[in-house]
């Protein structure tokens, strides 16, 4: 069966630098995401990519952020300077149409110290 | 603002007991509703979802869940509770015009 999935499981940073986290779409899927979940909190949206351009974002996706379908199969987020309460579990998701169903990664444990 | 309800923190039952998840939401229309779990360490999976048509939805793992448009509710539930259920539980909605809200969701645990 077909699955997203993410690399790192988990990384490890210092304040300040800049992190790529890597995910792998279902590869027929045109839709794709990033979410994030705080420790103990709910899951939030960031940011949804389509056509090779982001077609929403939320509060939380400021400057720091960007995100990049490099290549055919590749979907990355980087955070280009790290705070400390950018640590959480960031999961990447793909849809095969606008509104269906969102399949999920197992998720990359980002901490930042 | 769209917002999704989850009211129990932490659930915990026999095994073998029934199972109700509450979830309510906040919008005008009826939006796409969906529970996905989650178990630790693990990435988020889809148990159901709700679109349209009948109320009543089947999902994985023998769970459904009822659509209540009078109620703004998309409750989750299960027959008979088995110990590998124990797990996190996220009701979402999607109104259409942003991707997916989540409640805070539900711990369930399961005593024997």
């Amino acid at each position: 069966e077909p699955e997203v999935t993410q690399t790192p499981s988990h990384q490890v940073t210092q304040m300040g630098q800049e992190v790529i986290l890597r995910c792998v779409p279902i590869s027929n899927h045109l839709y794709f995401y990033w979410y994030r979940q705080i420790l103990g909190q709910k899951v939030e949206f960031l940011v949804s990519f389509y056509n090779n351009e982001i077609s929403e974002k939320s509060e939380i996706f400021d400057d720091q952020f960007s995100v990049e379908r490099p290549d055919g199969s590749n979907f990355t987020l980087k955070i280009r300077s790290t705070k400390l309460e950018d640590s959480a579990m960031y999961f990447c998701a793909s849809s095969e149409s606008f509104r269906n169903e969102q399949f999920f990664g197992p998720g990359t444990r980002l901490t930042v110290l | 603002a769209q917002s999704v309800t989850q009211p129990d923190i932490h659930i915990t039952v026999s095994e073998g007991a029934s199972l109700e998840l509450r979830c309510n939401y906040s919008y005008g229309a009826t939006p796409y509703l969906f529970w996905y779990v989650q178990s630790p360490g693990q990435g988020l999976q889809l148990l159901l979802k709700y679109f349209s048509g009948d109320t009543l939805v089947q999902g994985i793992k023998g769970f459904e869940a009822e659509f209540k448009r009078s109620q703004s509710s998309f409750n989750l539930r299960r027959p008979s509770v088995h110990w590998s259920d124990a797990a996190e539980y996220f009701c979402a909605v999607d109104v259409g015009n942003t991707p997916l809200v989540f409640g805070k969701g539900t711990r369930l645990s399961v005593i024997a």
